[in-house]
């Protein structure tokens, strides 16, 4: 079965610094990993998605992630934190026809 | 922008009563599908569904859970006796595309306690 791992369980980062989440996978075939994230009391929003082509994906909210086959990685980034980007992360992988796998989440401080 | 939507956004059941949750898909989407998320742990796959059948169901998804999808626009899936390991939160989604490339669109959620 495929699956995804995000080895850290809080990422704290000042605003207006890079922020980084991480997010490694473990497929038998082609990848199709995606992003979302959670506000509080809110559902899951999609951020973005790697298929096939470009290596660095670009979402929403400013987001990217980058796809790192050697590594089998998939890292989400965004240049400069904000405050309103604390919230919950979560990494994903197609597992099958039908069903995303996703890892434990990331919940994502930003320290004003 | 289209979105998900679920009610009740919280239940509270005792246990053995039935349940059943309601979610509207995006209008144009064919997928439907049901995930959960017990406090403090995984989102988990429950199940699929496409063409007024299920197409994929996880070992969660036993004997006591069912999906339907009664009119053109409600999906619903209904726990028949609660059990307090049922409480999580539940979060229907749909695709409109087939495929492993496909976005899945989650709704808000309905929190279900079971007491």
């Amino acid at each position: 079965a495929q699956s995804v791992a995000q080895p850290e369980d809080q990422v704290n980062v000042a605003e207006g610094n890079p922020l980084t989440v991480k997010c490694t996978y473990s497929v038998s075939g082609n990848p199709y990993l995606f992003w979302y994230v959670q506000y509080p009391n809110r559902g899951l929003q999609f951020l973005l998605k790697y298929i096939t082509g470009d290596n660095l994906v670009k979402g929403s909210y400013g987001f990217e992630a980058e796809f790192n086959k050697s590594q089998t990685s998939f890292h989400l980034k965004k240049p400069s934190a904000l405050v309103s980007d604390s919230a919950l992360y979560f990494c994903a992988v197609r597992d099958g026809n039908n069903r995303l796998a996703f890892g434990k989440g990331n919940q994502v401080v930003v320290i004003p | 922008e289209p979105e998900v939507t679920q009610t009740p956004s919280h239940q509270v059941t005792q246990m053995g009563q039935e349940v059943i949750l309601r979610c509207v898909p995006i209008s144009n989407h064919l997928y439907f599908y049901w995930y959960r998320q017990i406090l403090g742990q995984k989102v988990e796959f429950l199940v699929s569904f496409y063409n007024n059948e299920i197409s994929e169901k996880s070992e969660i998804f036993d004997d006591q859970f069912s999906v339907e999808r009664p009119d053109g626009s409600n999906f619903t899936l209904k726990i028949r006796s609660t059990k307090l390991e049922d409480s999580a939160m539940y979060f229907c989604a749909s695709s409109g595309e087939r495929g492993h490339g496909n976005t899945i669109y989650f709704g808000e959620g309905s929190w279900l306690t079971v007491v």
